[in-house]
């Protein structure tokens, strides 16, 4: 029973736009949430995050909004540019639980195309 | 300062053997984490550990063992490899106050 599910595998966008990656999770222990990017043969590194007191934190072109009632968030990335072709994944972490372990979704591929 | 290194990069088995894969870090974070990925699945912990000499399972830890002598390093043990193991193994550590982990570049496993 997966907690956090991204639902869209992959995502095509003209360069110029407005990418936006979704994320659902079903655990109301949930309280910070993140996202990362992952290039082939890389490790994912950490993009943005936002803690469950806020519905919306921005850095740049990135931008993560988040809906506790709804348990989604969404990653919109403006403008997207051919180097935010990756994979972007949510995570999510439950406050005080041991280790402060994060629960990822599968993953979302985007497509900047030129 | 490097942060987050693996090693080996890529490794191919044969079913029944047994391999450790090294996680170091530089960076004097007490967390550290061992994670697999496979298509479509994310990223699911194996095991993690608090500090130096601590241990703990996560999500899909059977098949492996770990151990964490030195705060710095973080090692993954396959004591008898099985196809079910081919993945891509990342490592993570993260320190007490921040809530991001930071990721090595990984390790890719074939199991034959």
């Amino acid at each position: 029973d997966q907690q956090v599910k991204q639902n869209s595998p992959s995502l095509s966008v003209q360069e110029g736009r407005i990418s936006i990656l979704n994320c659902d999770y079903t655990n109301s222990m949930f309280d910070y949430f993140l996202w990362y990017k992952k290039y082939p043969a890389e490790g994912p590194t950490f993009l943005i995050s936002i803690s469950s007191i806020k519905d919306k934190n921005e850095d740049g072109r990135f931008t993560v909004f988040l809906n506790k009632s709804a348990k989604h968030l969404s990653l919109h990335i403006v403008p997207s540019q051919p180097g935010d072709s990756a994979v972007y994944f949510c995570a999510a972490s439950a406050g005080g639980n041991a280790g402060n372990m994060l629960t990822f979704g599968g993953g979302t591929r985007l497509m900047v195309k030129p | 300062n490097a942060g987050v290194t693996q090693t080996p990069k890529f490794r191919v088995l044969k079913t029944g053997q047994s391999m450790t894969l090294l996680c170091a870090q530089d960076m004097n974070h007490e967390y550290m984490y061992w994670y697999r990925q496979d298509p479509g699945m994310g990223l699911r912990l194996i095991h993690y550990s608090v500090g130096e000499g601590t241990t703990a399972k996560g999500e899909v830890p059977d098949g492996y063992n770990v151990s964490r002598l030195k705060k710095q390093n973080f090692l993954l043990g396959l004591e008898s490899a099985a196809p079910s193991q081919t993945s891509v193994y990342f490592c993570a550590s993260r320190g007490q106050v921040s809530e991001t982990q930071y990721f090595g570049p990984g390790t890719r496993l074939l199991v034959l």
